[in-house]
């Protein structure tokens, strides 16, 4: 069985600090990973998906790496604004298009 | 591009009753995810449906059922609603199975 972990579950940084945040999966065996942010009693925001294959995706100041062997992902997020607030998920996709969820990072970015 | 919409915003219900929860996936989307956000309990995978058809099931009992309609939607229903199953319900799908997910804005359930 699938297990997710994130660490830190909480992360408070100044404004324009790069920061990092983890992902760790138990099953290397996983389809593709995608990481998501989650606005307060709102829905999930797609930010980057990775296949299996693939060992990083980039959007903007967003870059994500996987790394299959060691069961790990990091988010690494550059030059850090209070508009990024928020909860970040990792989420594994073991097969049969199921979502295995960590229970997050919160992240604070003060001005 | 209109994302996934999910309906209604909010639904209050009381222990025992029966709730429906309505999704609508992206145009061209053919997989839908139903998932539950419960406090303190994180995300979990409740349903897949491809194609008209249920191809996954998380571990939630058997009241918690759905199905999807020849145009994709889909529509999850809890009968004997106990007070656990307060939480936030989200929606989602994918192109193709196994492919990015795209979620919606979610239901939030409160059973009194």
């Amino acid at each position: 069985k699938q297990e997710v972990t994130q660490i830190p579950a909480a992360l408070s940084v100044p404004e324009g600090e790069n920061l990092v945040l983890n992902c760790s999966f138990t099953d290397s065996a996983i389809y593709n990973l995608q990481w998501f942010r989650q606005d307060p009693g709102k829905g999930l925001t797609s930010l980057l998906l990775i296949q299996s294959s693939q060992r990083e995706q980039t959007s903007g100041r967003l870059n994500a790496s996987l790394d299959k062997s060691s069961g790990r992902s990091t988010l690494y997020i550059a030059a850090s604004q209070p508009g990024d607030s928020a909860t970040y998920l990792c989420a594994a996709n073991s097969g049969y298009s199921t979502l295995t969820f960590g229970k997050g990072t919160m992240l604070l970015v003060s001005p | 591009e209109a994302g996934v919409t999910q309906s209604p915003t909010h639904l209050i219900k009381t222990r025992g009753q029966q709730a429906t929860l309505r999704c609508s996936p992206i145009s061209g989307h053919t997989s839908v995810y139903w998932y539950q956000q419960a406090l303190g309990l994180g995300l979990q995978f409740l349903l897949w449906y491809d194609e008209g058809e249920e191809r996954n099931r998380g571990n939630f009992p058997p009241r918690f059922s759905g199905r999807q309609f020849p145009n994709y939607s889909s529509e999850l229903n809890v009968n004997a609603l106990e007070l656990e199953d307060s939480a936030l319900y989200l929606c989602a799908s994918s192109l193709v199975p196994n492919y990015e997910q795209y979620f919606g804005p979610g239901t939030r359930l409160t059973v009194t």
